[in-house]
């Protein structure tokens, strides 16, 4: 079946934009997470939601930062007045249980903020 | 609180030869330990995942890795590397009490020399 999806794959911004990732989980997955991947870094976590409950957000780095899931399957993760330092790719994964012990990832979008 | 280490940013193997990936984990709870594959442009796949039971853990295309906890590690293996196995490896650690948030390691990439 289809897997998690991300969408754009790609997004440049100018410093001080406000931009919106979206994230298409695997049908059915109750779990969803957000990680941050910097250049030459391991992802970090940003933020998990269990169906439309953000049950965790301690990864977002600052209150510019902001994830919904309104109806507990696509989530979008928000950025407001994009900084140089939000340029990294931002990954989106997906777990078919609470536990979120084997998460299925997508592609990732690549941010660039100039 | 947990965290990964990976030792060597960088490995290169000769085509066929023996795969040998690092990774020491830090955890003050019995944790679950997990590989994770990307390839550029792409997310990460999960090659292999512990989870308290057998130690020895065999994993997709080939990859294995043991638990060993007195000596806090999980180090991928693999037999015989092929040149499709070129990639960024991600070790990464979770437990039962953060649950759902994965802690990543630096990530190593792996050339393989024909």
């Amino acid at each position: 079946g289809a897997g998690v999806s991300q969408s754009p794959r790609y997004k440049v911004a100018k410093r001080g934009q406000d931009v919106a990732l979206r994230c298409d989980p695997i049908s059915g997955h109750v779990s969803l997470f957000w990680y941050q991947q910097a250049l030459g870094q391991g992802p970090e976590f940003l933020t998990y939601f269990q169906n439309e409950a953000q049950l965790d957000k301690s990864g977002l780095p600052s209150d510019r930062f902001f994830a919904e899931r309104p109806e507990g399957s696509v989530s979008t993760l928000k950025i407001q007045r994009t900084q140089q330092e939000d340029s990294a790719v931002y990954l989106c994964a997906s777990s078919r249980t609470n536990s979120g012990h084997e998460q299925y990832f997508g592609p990732g979008t690549r941010l660039t903020v100039t | 609180a947990q965290s990964v280490t990976q030792l060597g940013s960088h490995v290169s193997v000769s085509e066929g030869a023996l795969v040998l990936l690092r990774c020491n984990y830090s955890s003050s709870v019995p944790p679950y330990l997990f590989w994770y594959v990307q390839y550029p442009n792409q997310g990460l796949q999960l090659l292999l995942k512990y989870t308290s039971a057998a130690t020895l853990v065999k994993g997709i295309n080939g990859f294995e890795a043991e638990f060993k906890k007195s000596e806090t590690s999980f180090h991928l293996t693999k037999p015989s590397a092929h040149m499709s196995d070129a990639a960024e490896y991600f070790c990464a650690v979770s437990d039962h009490l953060t649950g759902n948030q994965f802690y990543f390691g630096t990530g190593t990439s792996l050339t393989v020399i024909p």
